[in-house]
């Protein structure tokens, strides 16, 4: 099993491009997350999916859209990119009825914008 | 809201014990979780407590006092490969399995 997996793991844009984070997951996860990790800081939420074909805004969803695919696939889209969202960005997934708070995190792809 | 603080950084030598605090508030409590994250990686899962009382895994421990909103990560016998970053979660008030994260407490451990 790969697990959460992202792509690309680097990405440089110029202020005002657009591009789409991939993210998949194997583990037949019902929820999946976008998160955004900025220097010392922690992870905060972007976007969520309960589960398949839902969606929903988290702590700052401005400047992304997102599509859950289908169960494995969930997707991170920045319309006109901004030098504020260089980040890290993690996708992660957990089972929606899990209890234990247990998320499963991919590698994360780091973005940088000019 | 929910917020949580974390001490921003904690230094120890190898071989010894730290604690690692985490205070929070939250108008629905669904359990205290803590991740560890090293330099250029992802936060992986080390710990839940939903009710009071300590959870033991191996070197590592948390602690949860639901009546102090207070919880702590204990590390023990500590190891060079220990560095990283920690962060203790809280879940959601709505619920589901929506995470609110603290801002990490970097852990440095010295020879």
């Amino acid at each position: 099993n790969a697990g959460v997996t992202q792509t690309p793991k680097f990405q440089v844009l110029k202020t005002g491009q657009s591009m789409t984070l991939q993210c998949a997951q194997d583990m037949n996860h019902n929820s999946m997350y976008w998160y955004r990790q900025d220097p010392g800081m922690g992870l905060r939420l972007i976007y969520y999916s309960a589960s398949e074909g839902t969606t929903d805004k988290g702590e700052v969803p401005n400047g992304y859209n997102v599509s859950r695919l289908n169960k494995r696939e969930f997707s991170l889209r920045l319309e006109s990119a901004a030098p504020s969202q260089t980040s890290v960005y993690f996708c992660a997934s957990s089972p929606s009825a899990g209890v234990n708070n247990e998320q499963f995190f991919g590698p994360g792809t780091r973005l940088t914008v000019l | 809201g929910q917020s949580l603080e974390q001490p921003s950084e904690v230094t120890a030598v190898e071989g010894a014990i730290v604690q690692i605090n985490c205070t929070y508030q939250t108008s629905g409590f669904y359990g205290l979780s803590w991740y560890q994250q090293h330099d250029g990686g992802a936060p992986t899962f080390l710990s839940y407590n939903a009710l009071d009382g300590l959870e033991e895994t191996g070197r590592f421990s948390s602690f949860l006092s639901r009546s102090d909103s207070y919880g702590y990560l204990l590390l023990q016998e500590l190891q060079m490969k220990d560095s990283a970053s920690y962060f203790c979660a809280v879940r959601d008030r709505t619920g589901f399995q929506k995470l609110v994260f603290g801002t990490g407490t970097r852990l440095l451990v010295s020879p």
